[in-house]
């Protein structure tokens, strides 16, 4: 089956700065979605991008699908854009990768 | 809109008890689920997704079952749980055609 990698696994910042993300995947996808987990557990959908660029505020993603990655961008991180980040990605059903953790200090 | 409820949103339940996670949604018709498990610390792993009333495919091995009574309705079950069943268990669902996955509060249960 596919498999999803992302990196860094961690990631502390200050207050300010920018940070990009990276999501790997072994095979064709027809769906790729970035996910912000909560302190509560919920996961919030950020962007759903097989394929692209797009933007929303602070964040934006993008995804190149002939050579499998996507990536997200955070510009100008605050406190409370901490939490786990997971990209997931399939072509019938959605695989996890195993997150990355921000840590943003003020 | 379409809405998804999970419940309950926390459960401690001993060794050799039965369990029954209810997920159910909202203003859609004929969607795909998914019952997804997050181990303490670590990615989501898929267990069970449907395609349909009674359609239940399985990811992995496990002490755990899923059913799909009506449409909008996917429940997961155990006649006996185990301590390695403890985890953060989440519901999601997507509409056929638009592949965008939205997910449920999560149940976080603890096995004791």
């Amino acid at each position: 089956g596919i498999q999803v990698e992302q990196s860094p696994p961690d990631l502390i910042l200050q207050e300010g700065a920018n940070s990009t993300l990276r999501c790997n995947f072994s095979d064709s996808v027809n769906n790729l979605q970035w996910f912000h987990q909560n302190p509560w557990g919920q996961l919030i959908n950020l962007f759903y991008i097989p394929s692209g660029t797009k933007q929303n505020g602070r964040l934006s993603a993008t995804t190149v699908a002939t050579e499998r990655y996507s990536l997200l961008y955070i510009s100008s991180s605050q406190t409370t854009d901490s939490g786990v980040y997971f990209c997931a990605a399939g072509a019938d059903k959605l695989i996890f990768g195993t997150g990355t953790r921000l840590q943003v200090f003020p | 809109s379409q809405t998804i409820h999970q419940w309950p949103a926390t459960l401690v339940q001993p060794v050799g008890s039965p369990l029954s996670l209810e997920c159910t949604v909202e203003g859609t018709s004929n969607p795909n689920l998914y019952w997804y498990r997050q181990a303490a610390g670590r990615g989501l792993q898929l267990l069970f997704y449907s395609v349909g009333i009674g359609q239940i495919s399985s990811e992995v091995p496990q002490n755990l079952s899923a059913s799909r009574p009506q449409d909008r309705q996917f429940i997961l079950s155990s006649k006996k749980l185990l301590l390695s069943d403890s985890g953060f268990y989440l519901c999601a669902w997507e509409d056929r055609g638009d592949t965008e996955a939205f997910f449920g509060q999560g149940t976080r249960l603890t096995v004791v």
